[in-house]
């Protein structure tokens, strides 16, 4: 069953370094998403992503985030200066169209501490 | 998205049926209603969808009601693998899904 594959599953970085969370959505998927999860914590949606550029974003994805496909394949995630508070598990998920009757479909996380 | 209303928490013993509920009453005509479930360190898994009809997959069953302002996620026989959180999303905007708190499921050996 094809599946969202996410690298690295976990990572661990010193506050203010660049970050760069990778994904390789569904192969013939055309949106995208990054949500993230801090422990304990419910899961947030940070950005959708459709026809190489962002279609929606939260209040949680600020100038810090940004996002990329930079091939066919894969799907990236960078957070410019982490913070503490960006601790947290990031899912990638991605579906075949935008009816909701589509399925979304998400990768196992990286795991992101922040120290 | 539509705003759903899960009970915190559930039990369950292992090869019985589990009825998991979930209360929509603003969920419009157009709303899919989707099930996720989350095991311990892992990412949302994708259980089941549906729009009015009832809906049978190899992972479960999902009852809605006449009225679509309620629907049931049903396990036949649960397993100590079905142990997890599930959430209950009702979709509106056809391009993301809003997570709750969603139901911990504990299954007793």
């Amino acid at each position: 069953e094809p599946e969202v594959t996410q690298t690295p599953s976990h990572q661990v970085t010193q506050m203010g370094q660049e970050v760069i969370l990778r994904c390789v959505p569904i192969s013939n998927h055309l949106y995208f998403y990054w949500y993230r999860q801090i422990l304990g914590q419910k899961v947030e949606f940070l950005v959708s992503f459709y026809n190489n550029e962002i279609s929606e974003k939260s209040e949680i994805f600020d100038d810090q985030f940004s996002v990329e496909r930079p091939d066919g394949s894969n799907f990236t995630l960078k957070i410019r200066s982490t913070k503490l508070e960006d601790s947290a598990m990031y899912f990638c998920a991605s579906r075949a169209g935008s009816h909701s009757g589509n399925t979304i479909y998400f990768g196992e996380g990286s795991w992101l501490t922040v120290v | 998205d539509a705003k759903t209303t899960q009970p915190n928490s559930m039990e369950s013993n292992e090869e019985e049926p589990v009825h998991l509920p979930c209360n929509h009453s603003t969920i419009s005509g157009t709303d899919y209603i989707h099930w996720y479930r989350q095991l311990p360190s892992q990412g949302p898994e994708y259980v089941i969808h549906g729009l009015t009809s009832n809906v049978n997959n190899r992972m479960a069953s999902l009852a809605i009601a006449e009225d679509r302002k309620s629907s049931t996620l049903i396990l036949h026989r649960a397993t100590l693998r079905d142990a997890a959180v599930y959430y209950c999303i009702g979709e509106t905007s056809g391009s993301r899904l809003t997570f709750g708190e969603g139901t911990q499921l504990t299954v007793n050996p």
